[in-house]
């Protein structure tokens, strides 16, 4: 299994803040790297795939970079309704793996 | 628009089995893998396996081979994940989702399974 692990675990910003989450595969995924957001309750939502293409109707502020086995997430300007916890997703091997999560919080 | 529509809320006691069910609509079900993704309480999201409804070709995560079986009726357009003998650490929401040429692209509103004596 190809594990993820993700950094940091939680974080707290303000609205405004730039906010950076990193992911690390434990061996080359090329770019097969999709993030998503889950609010509390609700079913996880596709942000990213591809490491850096946005999913239709996701808001610009937020971007993925990243090849190999080093990703980020970034929200440019974090807004009340970013407040979530994100995953990174490896989806390279013929078994895909979830990261652990970033709970991000005011 | 595409829809996955997952089975009912479940409380079951330990032994027992029991099959839940994900029906997609509104594009082509066959063309598209289906994947099962776990979340235990106040945990993170686990990749549980994934079918290919055209084909039935499907493929589970090493920690949950054996532990389930995922399924699918193309022409129900219905996927499926069950278990023969169900445990109280299988008490979590299941959550399936379509896998487009990458990612999970939409998802199912989850299926509480709760597993108590």
């Amino acid at each position: 299994d190809i594990q993820m692990t993700q950094s940091p675990s939680s974080l707290s910003a303000s609205v405004g803040e730039r906010v950076t989450i990193t992911c690390r595969a434990s061996q080359s995924i090329t770019s097969y790297l999709n993030w998503y957001q889950q609010k509390p309750g609700k079913a996880p939502k596709l942000l990213i795939y591809s490491a850096s293409s946005l999913q239709s109707g996701v808001p610009s502020r937020f971007s993925g970079s990243g090849s190999g086995t080093d990703f980020t997430l970034t929200i440019s300007s974090l807004q009340p309704e970013d407040f979530a916890t994100y995953y990174c997703q490896q989806s390279f091997g013929t078994t895909e793996t979830f990261g652990q999560g970033t709970r991000v919080e005011i | 628009e595409v829809q996955l529509v997952q089975s009912g809320a479940e409380v079951k006691k330990p032994g027992e089995s029991l099959k839940i069910s994900c029906e997609g609509s509104e594009y082509s079900f066959t063309n598209y893998w289906i994947g099962w993704v776990r979340q235990m309480p106040g945990k993170g999201l686990e990749w549980m396996g994934i079918i290919h409804p055209g084909d039935s070709d499907t493929r589970y995560s090493p920690s949950f081979q054996g532990q389930v079986t995922i399924s699918a009726d193309k022409s129900i357009r219905t996927a499926y994940l069950q278990w023969s003998s169900l445990k109280a650490s299988d008490t979590a929401m299941y959550y399936c989702a379509r896998r487009d040429s990458e990612a999970f692209d939409y998802w199912g509103q989850g299926t509480l399974v709760t597993v108590s004596s």
